[in-house]
């Protein structure tokens, strides 16, 4: 149980292009989701918070018209990265927490590279 | 503001030999306490739990207690295998968000 899936798996764009991300959980309702970014060899740093059919929460310093969130389902939330440049170029990661419950169960990532 | 402060890798252990990766924390009041892991390539697993002060995780041969005196939650395992070669996070639950540690990087060798 709690798995959460994250499509594509890898994605190369080109400069000034823009990239959708997908992230399901597939066995549970998901009323809140979380994305990250991490860094080679670093941990993962939290960018926003979504919760199904409202505005994401974002995090300091992360530009929220560059990086568009929608969570329209208790099972989807989607991250669009806008106008994609190359040090937009991450491993981008989503997790989901089951109301009521303070673990989060994570997606496999999705690594982004912008040319 | 809450924080988590692991010991720094990379850990290198032959199999069979004993594990301890230290964790510490910062928070106020007594948040619940996580340990992931981090296969290459791969997302975050939640590898064990634990709730409250001397509350003790376990799973797969992991251990981890919550220790409320010293602010600890140390990650144990009496034997590692290749298998377990990974990053290991610890992390604690501010407000609904997790606060994770810098990782530790465990490497086992045959």
């Amino acid at each position: 149980g709690a798995v959460v899936s994250q499509h594509p798996s890898r994605v190369i764009c080109k400069s000034g292009t823009s990239v959708k991300i997908e992230c399901r959980s597939l066995d549970f309702q998901a009323t809140t989701m979380f994305w990250y970014r991490q860094f080679p060899k670093q941990s993962l740093m939290l960018m926003a918070t979504s919760n199904e059919g409202s505005k994401a929460t974002y995090e300091q310093g992360v530009e929220k018209d560059k990086f568009l969130i929608n969570h329209a389902s208790l099972t989807l939330s989607t991250l669009t990265v806008t106008s994609a440049h190359p040090e937009d170029s991450s491993f981008y990661i989503c997790s989901a927490r089951v109301s009521g419950r303070d673990e989060q169960y994570f997606g496999p990532g999705t690594r982004l590279t912008v040319t | 503001g809450d924080s988590v402060t692991q010991m720094e890798g990379p850990v290198t252990l032959s199999e069979e030999a004993f594990l301890t990766i230290n964790c510490t924390y910062t928070a106020t009041g007594y948040p619940s306490l996580f340990w992931y892991v981090q296969y290459p390539g791969e997302g975050l697993q939640l590898l064990l739990k634990a709730t409250k002060a001397d509350d003790k995780g376990s799973n797969k041969g992991f251990e981890a207690t919550y220790r409320k005196e010293t602010t600890s939650f140390h990650l144990e395992k009496g034997s590692v295998q290749v298998s377990d070669s990974a990053v290991y996070f610890c992390a604690l639950n501010q407000g609904g968000k997790l606060i994770f540690g810098q990782g530790t990087e465990l490497s086992v060798k045959p």
